[in-house]
């Protein structure tokens, strides 16, 4: 599975947009783009996929580059319910396993 | 509501004790999955469960057995824990193979003394 690389951890202010960087420069062309977001003490919970066009949804926007090298995570308006470890992954379409990387540790700020 | 149900939350057992970690679903998906995560790590898949057909990946000890007698049900076995086997086990679901979104529970957090 090619990998992907995210900072960290990333810290924001409530009700501020929060973008949150994916490298996957070694992408093919059947990946989709998954994220996935732990919050503490819980299982991981879907958040959005791609494949090459940016995607909206009622949690947050899935903006990717042309190249699809990397793609961005933006939560329009950070809440502190949004504290959480966000997972970028990428899938084959053929596949249904996912493998989690490091993840990046968000944490927002009253 | 349809959900991902792991019961205990907590489960303690002693070193060499088998131990059996539940998972059940209501969401009548076809995919069940066995992830094991420990502290600070990303979750790992364990095996899962296409229908009947059984998945084991590549590097998952033979220490861990799952069996799926039902739609509903996935059992985790760990036949004789030893402490590097404490972790969080979640159990997610997917609707058919290739689906695109999977549904985790809560995890069950094993403490093996």
């Amino acid at each position: 599975d090619a990998k992907t690389t995210q900072p960290n951890s990333m810290e924001s202010n409530e009700e501020e947009p929060v973008h949150l960087p994916c490298n996957h420069s070694t992408i093919s062309g059947t990946d989709y783009i998954h994220w996935y977001r732990q919050l503490p003490s819980q299982g991981p919970e879907y958040v959005i996929h791609g494949l090459t066009s940016n995607v909206n949804n009622r949690m947050a926007s899935l903006a990717i580059a042309e190249d699809r090298k990397s793609s961005t995570l933006i939560l329009h308006r950070a809440t502190l319910r949004d504290a959480a470890v966000y997972y970028c992954i990428l899938r084959g379409n053929a596949g249904n396993m996912l493998t989690f990387g490091g993840g990046t540790r968000l944490m927002v700020k009253p | 509501d349809a959900m991902v149900i792991q019961n205990p939350r907590y489960q303690v057992t002693q070193f060499g004790k088998p131990v059996t970690l539940s998972c059940s679903q209501t969401l009548n998906h076809n995919v069940m999955y066995w992830y094991q995560q420990k502290s600070s790590q990303a979750p790992k898949l364990l095996f899962h469960y296409y229908d009947k057909d059984f998945n084991n990946e590549a590097d998952t000890p033979d220490n861990f057995q799952s069996r799926r007698p039902n739609t509903s049900f996935c059992f985790l076995d760990i036949r004789s824990p030893g402490l590097g086997d404490a972790a969080m086990y979640l159990c997610a679901t997917s609707r058919v193979r290739g689906f695109n979104e999977q549904f985790f529970g809560p995890g069950t957090r094993l403490t093996v003394l």
